[in-house]
């Protein structure tokens, strides 16, 4: 079956700092990629997406790359917060039906 | 607008049993799911639906079974309860599909 799964269980970094997040995939057939946050105790919550006819996509605060070549998905945070502490998702969407997730990357942010 | 809701929040089962999990949406949604989330994993999709009357396999759909006669409920059925299908379980909605879908806060489920 599709996997997608992240580098790194864990991250910390220094609040003020930026974050990258990033998620391998194993399928190229895929329509579109999306990255959820999930706090302690939550259901998750969705950051942003890309189309997988796309390279870069940008939202307040955070840009999604894709590289299809490689298979790779990165999330940046810029400007990190105390408030982005969480465990954040890739997700891989196929025939717009089909969500597969990754196991998730926790972030840590010390102030 | 409530959003996504699910109940009950926390349900303890013995194996054998059978209970429903119910969700909720009031965004007039077509598109709902159900995922359950498994400690240091991602979610898994068990079922989902894309309109009233329509639903269909995800993922991990064997031990649960699904309906869909209102747009605005989505109820899980586990019609016998096993230790495997201890999880926490989330439902989602979106206006259609491909869009951003909007997760209920969850039910923790344990099975003894």
């Amino acid at each position: 079956g599709e996997s997608v799964g992240l580098h790194l269980p864990t991250l910390s970094v220094q609040e003020g700092d930026n974050s990258i997040i990033n998620c391998a995939y194993s399928n190229s057939a895929s329509d579109y990629f999306i990255w959820y946050k999930q706090e302690s105790g939550k259901g998750p919550q969705f950051i942003i997406d890309i189309r997988s006819n796309m390279d870069k996509r940008q939202g307040q605060r955070v840009t999604v790359l894709l590289n299809k070549t490689v298979k790779h998905l990165s999330l940046q945070i810029a400007a990190t917060q105390p408030g982005d502490s969480a465990v954040y998702f890739c997700a891989e969407v196929y025939n717009f039906n089909k969500f597969y997730f990754g196991s998730g990357t926790k972030l840590n942010v010390k102030p | 607008n409530a959003g996504v809701t699910q109940t009950p929040k926390f349900q303890v089962l013995k194996t054998g049993q059978s209970m429903t999990l119910q969700c909720a949406q009031d965004m007039n949604h077509e598109y709902m799911s159900w995922y359950r989330q498994d400690p240091g994993m991602g979610l898994r999709l068990i079922h989902y639906s894309v309109g009233a009357g329509i639903t269909d396999q995800g993922e991990v759909p064997n031990g649960y079974n699904v309906s869909r006669s209102t747009t605005e409920d989505f109820p899980l059925r586990l019609l016998s309860a096993a230790p495997s299908q201890t999880s926490v379980y989330f439902c989602a909605s979106s206006s259609d599909r491909g869009n951003e879908q909007f997760f209920g806060p969850g039910t923790r489920l344990t099975v003894l």
